[in-house]
């Protein structure tokens, strides 16, 4: 099974701050490349996804850039705020192929 | 739109009891996947279901089976439950390969 590797494992920011999580695949085709959001006891929803024909993707306080180079993609929250503490998942899809999901990076925005 | 709704939210089971599981896709989709979370960690794919029939599975054994009905609501069922099925399972639906919505989840306890 494809590896998706995740980092940080946890982060804390003040609000107002950015929040970055990276997200690295191995080498194989992906079409799409989703970032997950999870708060407890809930499923998670789709935040921001990004195809590998564009490098970077902006909706409100959250962008995706894509380095398809380095096989890397990361997640930016802008103005952070506490209502976005969360748990962060990314995923990569292959071509035809269902999703694999990266372990999750926890994020806690203090007040 | 209830979007995709699963049940029940809550189950607790002892090893070597089976266990069936359900989904209702959001409406318009006809596609479901289903993801075993265990705590901490990002979701794994169990295996997807399009016009009744086992589309794509994952690592999972023959204990894990599914069914899809007409209405493309979705079952899964796990046989000779072991303490590791213990998880979160997710049932997300699409309209064929697009993006996926996830539902709330079932959480599984095996003692």
């Amino acid at each position: 099974q494809q590896q998706v590797k995740q980092s940080p494992q946890s982060l804390i920011v003040q609000k107002g701050g950015i929040s970055i999580i990276n997200c690295a695949y191995e080498n194989t085709a992906f079409d799409y490349f989703p970032w997950y959001q999870q708060f407890p006891g809930k499923g998670p929803a789709l935040l921001i996804a990004i195809r590998p024909d564009v490098s970077e993707k902006k909706e409100g306080r959250f962008t995706i850039s894509f380095n398809k180079s380095a096989k890397q993609f990361s997640l930016h929250i802008m103005d952070s705020q506490p209502g976005d503490s969360a748990t962060y998942f990314c995923a990569v899809r292959p071509v035809s192929q269902n999703f694999v999901f990266g372990p999750g990076t926890r994020l806690s925005v203090l007040p | 739109d209830a979007g995709v709704t699963q049940s029940p939210t809550h189950l607790i089971k002892t090893r070597g009891q089976q266990v069936t599981l359900r989904c209702s896709p959001k409406s318009g989709h006809d596609t479901v996947s289903w993801y075993q979370q265990a705590l901490g960690q990002g979701p794994q794919f169990i295996f997807q279901y399009y016009e009744e029939e086992e589309r794509q599975r994952g690592n999972f054994p023959d204990r894990f089976s599914g069914h899809q009905f007409p209405n493309y609501s979705s079952e899964l069922n796990v046989n000779a439950l072991l303490l590791g099925d213990s998880a979160l399972y997710l049932c997300a639906s699409s309209q064929g390969a697009n993006e996926q919505f996830f539902g709330p989840g079932t959480r599984l306890t095996v003692l």
